[in-house]
């Protein structure tokens, strides 16, 4: 089975905060996606990777930034939270381009 | 912008009856298309894709692709009441862009 695991379930940060939301998949796929999701909007795609070192914005990457070092690590980074970014942020993967993405279970983000 | 767009809902129907879920997508280059299903406080996890138009057949589950209408569609027969939960409509083309979702819930 395909495994995405996103390292913090839950975070409560301050405004003004860095925050990292790290994900690791281990099927060795290519692609690995960011959104968010909120009540009524559904989810929006904020970053996604092809490869090691490449990144492609999506539709909402204002005041978010991400890393991708390693083919199996996707990093979204907040560098500096706001209240407007209190969100359930998913990460995801597929093997190729327009095949299934698999989600992690997500990572529930508070700024206060 | 890619869009998807999905019937609002919420979508209420008795158990045993057909649930028809809708969606339309605004990217002609969008090659192939997702149904996935959430349940509250979860991540979406896969029902089925279509890349061809026409039908398409998984157990209760039928997925139905138009591309000439940009539409797709997904029908479950003989509905439970587990079968409540969220679904997303998705549209591939170089990324993937999820519809808002529709609520169905599926009365006992």
């Amino acid at each position: 089975d395909v495994k995405v695991t996103q390292s913090s379930r839950y975070l409560v940060k301050r405004t003004g905060e860095k925050v990292f939301l790290e994900c690791v998949q281990d099927m060795d796929h290519e692609n690995m996606f960011w959104y968010r999701q909120d009540p009524g909007l559904g989810l929006r795609l904020i970053y996604f990777s092809y490869d090691v070192k490449m990144k492609e914005k999506g539709d909402i990457p204002e005041g978010y930034s991400v890393s991708r070092e390693k083919k199996e690590r996707f990093s979204l980074i907040l560098e500096s939270a706001s209240t407007n970014q209190t969100s359930m942020y998913l990460c995801a993967s597929s093997l190729y381009n327009g095949n299934t993405i698999y989600f992690g279970e997500g990572s529930w983000l508070t700024v206060v | 912008q890619k869009e998807v767009e999905q019937n609002s809902g919420p979508l209420s129907v008795p158990e045993g009856a057909i649930a028809s879920l809708n969606c339309t997508y605004s990217d002609r280059g969008s090659q192939s298309f997702f149904w996935y299903r959430q349940y509250s406080g979860k991540s979406p996890e896969l029902i089925m894709f279509i890349y061809s138009n026409g039908d398409k057949e998984d157990g209760r589950f039928t997925a139905q692709l138009n591309k000439a209408s940009q539409y797709v569609s997904l029908l479950i027969r003989d509905s439970q009441p587990s079968d409540s939960a969220t679904y997303l409509c998705a549209a591939n083309n170089n990324d993937m862009r999820f519809g808002a979702g529709t609520r169905l819930t599926v009365k006992p």
